[in-house]
């Protein structure tokens, strides 16, 4: 299994439509979980952390399953601004006290009008 | 506060050439990264720092040189350029292990 592997995309859909991203990580020891949001040609911006417990912000909601090693984000009502790429990111020990985040490959989205 | 600030936006260089990319923080962040971003790779780490004066080796390191003299700069080298570096790089800082990281806007380089 490849360490944080996503859905491939792309997904195109209407405005205020609900959609949903998987991922799956290889890491059980992973001890930290985000998405961030990358615009064409920009740098990565984190959308938001991932708890355990379940959060939300607004219209994005995150969903961890620790023992499914399994992430996802619930976006609805989507808005033509929420055209991006989507990355999930996982963090792994990486030897010598340190820890490293791992990017997946990103699933894009596009929302139209 | 700039937030993480990298110079230039954009340079090409020819095969054998040389050059140096900066990176500054102004979070005063301990850990400091370099990535390429090539498309369909996904992000992936060159080099990193966990505090001033430190490096430590990434993902894809051969090739590229780093140094952190300073708790806010991070520098990457390229000692000859090959065209296979041609790709877009992200600096980025963060407080620790745990927490977001944040990036810089990117340098596009084309080795001809």
């Amino acid at each position: 299994r490849k360490e944080v592997e996503q859905d491939p995309g792309p997904f195109n859909v209407p405005e205020g439509a609900t959609v949903a991203f998987n991922c799956t990580y290889s890491n059980s020891a992973s001890q930290s979980f985000f998405w961030y949001r990358q615009d064409c040609r920009k740098e990565p911006k984190l959308l938001m952390s991932v708890y355990s417990s379940g959060n939300e912000d607004g219209r994005f909601t995150a969903q961890l399953n620790r023992a499914s090693q399994y992430i996802s984000l619930l976006i609805r009502d989507s808005k033509l601004s929420d055209s991006a790429t989507y990355l999930c990111v996982v963090n792994r020990y990486s030897g010598a006290g340190s820890y490293q985040l791992t990017f997946g490959k990103g699933t894009k989205l596009s929302v139209i009008p | 506060n700039a937030g993480v600030t990298q110079t230039p936006k954009f340079r090409v260089l020819k095969t054998g050439q040389s050059m140096t990319l900066l990176c500054a923080q102004d979070m005063n962040h301990e850990y400091m990264y370099w990535y390429r971003q090539d498309p369909g790779m996904g992000l992936r780490l060159i080099h990193y720092s966990v505090g001033e004066g430190t490096t430590a080796k990434g993902e894809v390191p051969d090739g590229y040189n780093v140094s952190r003299l300073k708790k806010q700069n991070f520098l990457l080298g390229l000692e000859s350029a090959a065209p296979s570096q041609t790709s877009v790089y992200f600096c980025a800082s963060t407080l620790g292990d745990y927490y977001e990281q944040y990036f810089g806007p990117g340098t596009r380089l084309t080795v001809t």
